[in-house]
């Protein structure tokens, strides 16, 4: 069974700073790896899907990283704002034909002004 | 955009009561998803369906049951409503295929006492 595990479970960084959140995956042979924020008390919002044959994927300020051999991925925030404050999850798709997720339980961030 | 709607934000109800929580996402999406989410258990599938009359089980589907009479809606039903299934509750939908990006909904948060 596919684990997935995302330390730390909360970070708090000044505004400005560049935001590193990490997410492990157990079992490599995975298809695809999404990362999600989630605002308090609101559903999740999808930002980047990295495919298992990419490397990276990027859109605006954020980069996400996949290594499935060593079973990580990392996200990248560069120069984080207040606005960048929520939980941030990742989440693994081991099936070709079986959209079930294997979910990370998050990693929540406060960008301090 | 996609938007994946769910049709209450916030619901109160009592111990045995019969509750549904309603689904509707218009992208004619072929697979959607009723998770629940709770604090230090991460995001848990109840049940998910990929297409018209359609139903799986996913990992936490007792005490619940689905049903799914139209493509752009999928309802979660609680027989009986318990205490134990106070939670927020997720909506989610997705294209056929591979590397396609999961929508969620806004997000319910079902009181039951």
């Amino acid at each position: 069974k596919q684990e997935v595990t995302q330390i730390p479970a909360a970070l708090s960084v000044p505004e400005g700073e560049n935001l590193v959140l990490n997410c492990s995956f157990t079992d490599s042979a995975i298809y695809n790896l999404q990362w999600f924020r989630q605002d308090p008390g609101k559903g999740l919002t999808s930002l980047l899907l990295i495919q298992s044959s990419q490397r990276e994927q990027t859109s605006g300020r954020l980069n996400a990283s996949l290594d499935k051999s060593s079973g990580r991925s990392t996200l990248y925030i560069a120069a984080s704002q207040p606005g960048d404050s929520a939980t941030y999850l990742c989440a693994v798709d081991s099936h070709s034909n079986d959209y079930k997720l294997s979910f990370g339980a998050g990693t929540t961030v406060t960008v301090r002004a | 955009d996609v938007k994946v709607t769910q049709s209450s934000r916030y619901l109160v109800k009592r111990t045995g009561e019969k509750v549904f929580l309603e689904c509707v996402q218009d992208m004619d999406h072929e697979n959607m998803f009723w998770y629940r989410q709770d604090p230090g258990l991460g995001l848990r599938l109840i049940y998910f369906s990929y297409d018209v009359k359609m139903k799986e089980k996913g990992d936490i589907p007792e005490g619940y049951s689905v049903s799914r009479e139209k493509k752009e809606r999928f309802s979660l039903i609680l027989e009986s409503a318990s205490t134990n299934q106070t939670s927020m509750y997720l909506c989610a939908s997705t294209q056929i295929g591979t590397n396609e990006k999961l929508f969620f909904g806004s997000g319910t948060q079902l009181s039951v006492l």
